[in-house]
């Protein structure tokens, strides 16, 4: 079983959906949870994080953790055709003196104008 | 800003040929590592450094090579290059302080497509 599992779409909706992007994890000792962005033949970009349990927001963007149940999301409000990209979510935790990275396989979105 | 640059962009080999990705990064990050993107797999880590003179191996360390001489650098040799080395390649670089708020933001290259016929 992986580390962290994440349903790898695709995923299509109509421009102004609200989506819903998930993640599970196994490992107890992550401490950061990240979603990245990448858009085609780009490299993943950090679009935001939580630290421990709860929400955050970010303009159109929420990022929402639930630790009991090792469970992240992201959800996307009044969804644009330039959200359209592959979408991974991402766990750290420290590890010898640095941040050990895992990420999930990645969800592809396309937001249908 | 530069920020992290892999070359080259594109690369077609045959099978048995050594070639070299090239990387390097001027944000002064002690951490780099790379990474190859294959569909259904994500991303896999392949090797990674702490710091000049320091490496270790990732989760897909096999046919490959790196050294780290310098802070800025860090390039990945493969060996002798088979057709399942046909990927998309990353590397990646971000501060190694496991400080409060350090969350171990990865910054990427823009990615090195290598064929391997």
């Amino acid at each position: 079983q992986k580390e962290v599992e994440q349903d790898p779409g695709p995923l299509s909706v109509p421009e102004g959906a609200i989506v819903s992007l998930n993640c599970t994890y196994s490992n107890s000792a992550f401490q950061y949870f990240m979603w990245y962005r990448q858009y085609s033949r780009k490299g993943p970009e950090l679009l935001m994080y939580t630290y421990s349990s709860g929400n955050k927001e970010d303009g159109r963007f929420t990022a929402q953790v639930d630790k009991s149940s090792k469970y992240i999301s992201l959800f996307i409000r009044d969804s644009q055709p330039s959200d359209s990209a592959t979408y991974l979510c991402a766990m750290s935790f420290n590890s010898g003196g640095y941040q050990k990275v895992t990420f999930g396989t990645g969800t592809k979105l396309q937001v249908i104008p | 800003n530069a920020g992290v640059t892999q070359t080259p962009k594109f690369q077609v080999l045959k099978t048995g040929q050594s070639m070299t990705l090239q990387c390097a990064q001027d944000m002064n990050h002690e951490y780099m590592s790379w990474y190859r993107q294959d569909p259904g797999m994500g991303l896999r880590l392949i090797h990674y450094s702490v710091g000049a003179g320091i490496t270790d191996q990732g989760e897909v360390p096999n046919g490959y090579n790196v050294s780290r001489s310098t802070t800025e650098d860090f390039p990945l040799r493969l060996l002798s290059a088979a057709p399942s080395q046909t990927s998309v390649y990353f590397c990646a670089s971000s501060f190694t302080s496991g400080g409060a708020g350090n969350t171990g933001e990865l910054f990427f290259g823009e990615g090195s497509r290598l064929t391997v016929l």
